[in-house]
């Protein structure tokens, strides 16, 4: 089945703690993306990678890094979180620029 | 400045009423695709439609339609005869052919009452 996971799908941390929010897609996509959702703010593009090894900076980038070593995975690192990166997280991929991005379920982060 | 505006943050319409969800965006590439999303109260984004900027063909899916003005800068969504399975909140969004960057509207909540 064709789909985009994301683990963990819930996480309650503490500000300061560093973690990593995995992303992976079967599809062999090029592009994946990354978003974090806020109510009133819609979605909002963190980071994403055209290709393995390219990566460029969305309209919130603050706070996160990423990595696109294969070109299936595409994690998302907060290396110091804080209360104000708890938000609803989206990964999606797509076969082209400007394609129809599938994404995963989500992943709900709390950071105390 | 907002790329993708939805003006309307709720929508209540009472069951097979229709309903139109508006979406005005800002580019300045010639070259775009825009696209609806749905997402249920399940949580997932569900994919719509994608146009691209040189196709304004209006385009209907049963019960579904979407009217493209480049003129207006619009892309509006209507739900004909709707129902309550679709209650969700619908975003708008836009890619442009440069930059790869990918901009949602704030959505829009409807609900469908019964």
């Amino acid at each position: 089945e064709a789909q985009v996971t994301q683990n963990p799908r819930y996480l309650i941390t503490v500000t300061g703690k560093k973690l990593t929010v995995t992303c992976s897609q079967n599809m062999n996509h090029e592009y994946m993306s990354w978003y974090r959702q806020d109510p009133g703010l819609g979605l909002r593009q963190i980071y994403y990678s055209m290709n393995v090894e390219v990566t460029d900076k969305g309209d919130v980038p603050e706070g996160y890094k990423v990595s696109r070593k294969e070109k299936r995975n595409f994690p998302l690192i907060l290396e110091s979180p804080s209360p104000n990166q708890t938000s609803l997280y989206f990964c999606a991929s797509s076969g082209q620029t400007g394609g129809e991005q599938f994404f995963g379920p989500g992943t709900r982060l709390t950071v105390l | 400045a907002q790329k993708v505006t939805q003006a309307q943050t709720e929508i209540s319409v009472v069951e097979k009423e229709d309903v139109t969800l508006d979406c005005v965006y800002e580019t300045r590439d010639t070259t775009y695709y825009l696209f609806w999303y749905k997402q249920p109260p399940s949580g997932e984004l569900v994919f719509l439609i994608r146009r691209n900027s040189f196709d304004e063909q209006n385009e209907i899916s049963g019960r579904y339609s979407w009217n493209f003005q480049k003129s207006t800068s619009s892309f509006n969504f209507t739900i004909t005869a709707s129902q309550v399975v679709d209650s969700a909140v619908y975003f708008c969004a836009l890619s442009e052919f440069t930059g790869n960057q990918f901009y949602f509207g704030t959505g829009t909540s409807l609900t469908v009452i019964p």
